[in-house]
């Protein structure tokens, strides 16, 4: 259980084009999910959290315009990486926070990354 | 801002040895989780420790949280090439936010 999907995988995208990226909780819902940014040789850090039906809060530095984020159910998630340019390129990692209960007890569960490269 | 310093960064062993890698901050945390990360996946949770003093277990790997709950260890007994990989550790606030400490790449040769 609490298994957690992103499409795509992989995306090569030109300069100035928008990309969108979907994280998906597949067998439990999920009023938060995380976007996560992780650069070469780097940490995974924190770009925003997303609340079912309401605005996304977002980290210092992380700009709300460039990447939209949409959460319009308890189990999807998309952020919109918008005028993509090549520094935008990177891993981007989604996690979906299951609800207390018997089966998933307040536990970040992550996705597999999608890996978007900007030309 | 809470932080974790993660040490060390990066650590390249023989088949065989021990290590141990480390976690601290300045700031308490509810729990305290470990991860493991394969390139080009997402990262694969290990443990949880959430009491202060706390000792997990799995297999060769031995998490430790502190009294205190502001840092932890993880320990790896007789390596294998199987281990190498990104190990990363991140504290959780009463608000299910989560923050990465700066990661271990492992390598354990053969």
């Amino acid at each position: 259980g609490a298994v957690v999907s992103q499409h795509p995988s992989r995306v090569i995208c030109k300069s100035g084009t928008s990309v969108k990226i979907e994280c998906r909780s597949l067998d439990f819902q999920a009023t938060t999910m995380f976007w996560y940014r992780q650069f070469p040789k780097q940490s995974l850090m924190l770009m925003a959290t997303s609340n079912e039906g309401s605005k996304a809060t977002y980290e210092q530095g992380v700009e709300k315009d460039k990447f939209l984020i949409n959460h319009a159910s308890l189990t999807l998630s998309t952020l919109t990486v918008t005028s993509a340019h090549p520094e935008d390129s990177s891993f981007y990692i989604c996690s979906a926070l299951g609800l207390a209960g018997p089966k998933f007890t307040d536990t970040q569960y992550f996705g597999p990354g999608t890996r978007l490269t900007v030309l | 801002t809470q932080l974790l310093e993660q040490s060390p960064q990066f650590l390249s062993i023989q088949e065989g040895e021990n290590l141990t890698v480390y976690c601290n901050s300045s700031s308490v945390f509810s729990s305290l989780q470990w991860y493991r990360q394969e390139p080009g996946e997402g990262p694969v949770l290990l443990v949880t420790v959430v009491t202060g003093g706390e000792v997990k277990k799995l297999k060769r790997l031995t998490f430790q949280f502190g009294d205190a709950r502001k840092d932890s260890s993880l320990h790896i007994t007789a390596a294998q090439p199987g281990d190498t990989g990104l190990y990363l550790c991140a504290g959780e606030d009463a608000g299910n936010m989560l923050t990465f400490g700066g990661g271990t790449r492992l390598m354990v040769k053969p």
